[in-house]
């Protein structure tokens, strides 16, 4: 299992929006909505921010949102906020109980 | 409330095994999945398997087969994960995490993580 391929970074300004493609195979990510994204601080556990391509956990503010085309997922975060500064990583299911991450994305807030 | 609460950092020499404890409260145990997750040092995440507390069954990732057991005690709602024959390459910080959503496919809650370093 290859991981999911992620720009390493991303950057926007404060109440800019920004976006990061996940991009699998159609054994992953095009194979099935079972997509995922978490963000994780320095030191911290990651956190689910987008779960089954598109649905956001209760507590996750809308300004993050989630969809797919193709083999390719991507996380959009609108009006960006210096908390939203962190890495971001996207999984997939990709059949016989397995699954599998992305490289993961550094997103910077100017 | 829900969390996941595990042991403490380990080290340990090339060669030999590892058992990390991964104990759950606040819902019911046998009702979710569970996975395990480790992140070396820098890099990125890596999903190593999941176990189902109800029966047991697990799955591994192709990668850790055969070096890698996870287990249960629904008597203490507590999962375990055993590394064997320990190498550099598996020093990191291993997460457990509940599965959710339809198939059990995402992590909604996280362990602190537990710190495992292979040194000789």
């Amino acid at each position: 299992q290859s991981a999911l391929t992620q720009p390493p970074s991303a950057s926007g300004s404060p109440g800019q929006s920004v976006t990061i493609s996940c991009t699998g195979t159609s054994s992953d990510v095009g194979g099935y909505n079972y997509v995922s994204w978490y963000q994780q601080h320095p030191g911290k556990a990651p956190k689910l921010m987008i779960y089954e391509v598109s649905k956001r956990p209760s507590g996750v503010p809308d300004r993050f949102s989630g969809s797919k085309s193709g083999n390719t997922a991507s996380l959009t975060v609108s009006g960006l906020q210096a908390e939203d500064e962190a890495d971001y990583y996207c999984s997939s299911y990709a059949g016989s109980n397995n699954l599998g991450f992305g490289t993961g994305t550094k997103v910077t807030v100017l | 409330q829900v969390q996941l609460v595990q042991s403490g950092a380990e080290v340990k020499k090339p060669g030999a095994s590892v058992k990390v404890s991964c104990k759950a409260s606040g819902y019911t145990f046998t009702s979710y999945y569970m996975h395990w997750v480790r992140q070396a040092p820098g890099q990125g995440l890596e999903w190593m398997g999941i176990i189902n507390p109800s029966g047991g069954s697990t799955s591994y990732a192709q990668k850790l087969q055969g070096r890698v057991t996870m287990t249960r005690d629904t008597s203490t709602s507590t999962v375990y994960m055993e590394l064997s024959s320990l190498r550099s390459e598996d020093t990191a910080v291993y997460y457990c995490a509940r599965g959710y959503g339809h198939y059990g496919d995402a992590f909604d809650i996280w362990g602190q993580g537990t710190m495992v370093t292979v040194s000789s």
